[in-house]
């Protein structure tokens, strides 16, 4: 299956400071997904990026599917962003049938501080 | 709420109890998921429903049981878990997991069924 690896496992950031989390993958992709999980476990489903750049108030990602990854940025930073980002790349299923899986990366930790 | 409505939200159980976990979606979607979450790991796959039918078992073992009476309703039945098994377990669901067109899988989780086997 495709490897799916995120960078920096950690990060702690002062409020208001930017950052960008990476996603590499091991191979072409039919999309990807940026989703944030907050401190409770919920998953909340950010970015469907499969190429190109896409913005969300705070929020931006851009995916260069030729070079097989996928940033995320994040300005002015929220003690409300803390919580742990994945990214999430969809391919083809064990079952080798049509069934597509969504396959995660172990994510970046995101700390912001006030 | 995303729409995605998981219980119970925490369970305790013994090693010898038999359990269930729920989930419902109300999105309309025909595909749905079980994920598993444990500490330090990614998000594993478990079970894959599409239209009501398994597509996917990731090698689970069999004391996890999954029921998909339809498809907006999944279940997990549990029994003789070990351990090891305590984890977070999310549940997902998707238009349809068998289309590559764009947006079909798109998941939207649940807000998970954190479980402690003692």
């Amino acid at each position: 299956g495709i490897q799916v690896e995120q960078s920096p496992p950690d990060l702690i950031l002062q409020e208001g400071a930017n950052s960008t989390l990476r996603c590499n993958f091991s191979d072409s992709v039919n999309n990807l997904q940026w989703f944030h999980q907050n401190p409770w476990g919920q998953l909340i489903n950010l970015f469907y990026i499969p190429s190109g750049t896409k913005q969300n108030g705070r929020l931006s990602a851009t995916t260069v599917a030729t070079e097989r990854y996928s940033l995320l940025y994040i300005s002015s930073s929220q003690t409300t962003d803390s919580g742990v980002y994945f990214c999430a790349v969809v391919e083809r299923g064990n079952s080798g049938g049509s069934n597509y899986k969504l396959t995660f990366g172990k994510g970046t930790l995101l700390t912001v501080n006030p | 709420e995303t729409g995605v409505t998981q219980t119970p939200r925490h369970l305790v159980m013994g090693m010898t109890n038999k359990k269930s976990l729920k989930c419902e979606q109300h999105l309309g979607h025909n595909a749905m998921y079980w994920y598993k979450q444990s500490a330090k790991k990614p998000l594993e796959l478990m079970f894959v429903y599409n239209f009501k039918e398994q597509t996917e078992n990731n090698s689970v073992p069999s004391r996890f049981s999954p029921e998909c009476p339809n498809s907006s309703h999944l279940f997990l039945h549990l029994h003789t878990l070990q351990p090891e098994d305590s984890a977070l377990y999310l549940c997902a669901s998707s238009q349809d997991s068998t289309s590559g067109r764009w947006g079909a899988n798109v998941l939207t989780f649940g807000a998970g069924s954190r479980l402690t086997v003692l």
